[in-house]
């Protein structure tokens, strides 16, 4: 079946460094792919997407490249802050059933200033 | 400015007891759903709805059940809650597009304790 697998955490950087989040995925076909990130104590919000390979979605700085190839969609930011500190889903919606979300576990990161 | 509500915030109950989550939203949006979050799992669909009367299960449905009466609420039911479902659950809903790049919106949580 479908599946998704990011990096384990929690991922402490200081402030400014280079982050990277790694995500592969599991799925027939060709599934839609995300980034939530949950801020503490609250709910999910959508981070970026992409839809088709080759596909780089991007907000708030950070960016993923949908590759097929091998699959996968990093999640990457150049210079993170304090305010970035959260817990990051990588997800998957397959084409085949309507707008169902399968989630990685989530990353913790934890910025210092 | 449309939104989703889950009440209550938190909640503790002790094992055996019926319990109902609910779930609002103001988005007129066909599809709702509702996930658990747990360390080291992520979050689990427990039960999706695409429309009024319509329910189905998710990969951990056992011990829930929801019903759909109307656009804006999906209410989630433990029937006989168990320790297993203390858990954070939240409820999201997505326009009804049939692309399944739609966004979901979630709400802020319920945590749920089970004595």
């Amino acid at each position: 079946g479908n599946s998704v697998t990011q990096m384990e955490g929690p991922v402490t950087l200081s402030e400014e460094a280079f982050l990277t989040i790694n995500c592969t995925y599991t799925a027939t076909g060709y599934p839609s792919l995300f980034w939530y990130v949950q801020y503490p104590g609250e709910g999910l919000q959508l981070l970026l997407k992409a839809t088709k390979a080759d596909d780089k979605g991007s907000n708030k700085g950070f960016e993923a490249t949908y590759r097929k190839e091998t699959t996968s969609f990093h999640l990457e930011k150049g210079s993170v802050q304090v305010s970035d500190s959260a817990v990051y889903f990588c997800a998957l919606s397959d084409r085949g059933a309507t707008n169902k979300l399968i989630f990685g576990t989530g990353t913790l990161l934890a910025v210092q200033p | 400015d449309a939104e989703i509500t889950q009440s209550p915030r938190h909640k503790i109950t002790e094992t055996g007891r019926q319990v109902t989550l609910a779930c609002h939203q103001t988005w007129n949006h066909n599809n709702m759903f509702w996930y658990r979050q747990d360390l080291g799992h992520g979050l689990r669909l427990i039960h999706y709805s695409y429309g009024v009367q319509d329910t189905n299960k998710g990969e951990v449905s056992d011990g829930y059940s929801v019903s759909r009466s109307n656009t804006e609420d999906l209410p989630l039911t433990l029937e006989s809650a168990a320790s297993s479902q203390t858990s954070v659950y939240f409820c999201a809903s997505s326009e009804t597009t049939g692309a399944p790049q739609e966004t979901q919106y979630f709400g802020p949580g319920t945590r749920l304790l089970v004595l």
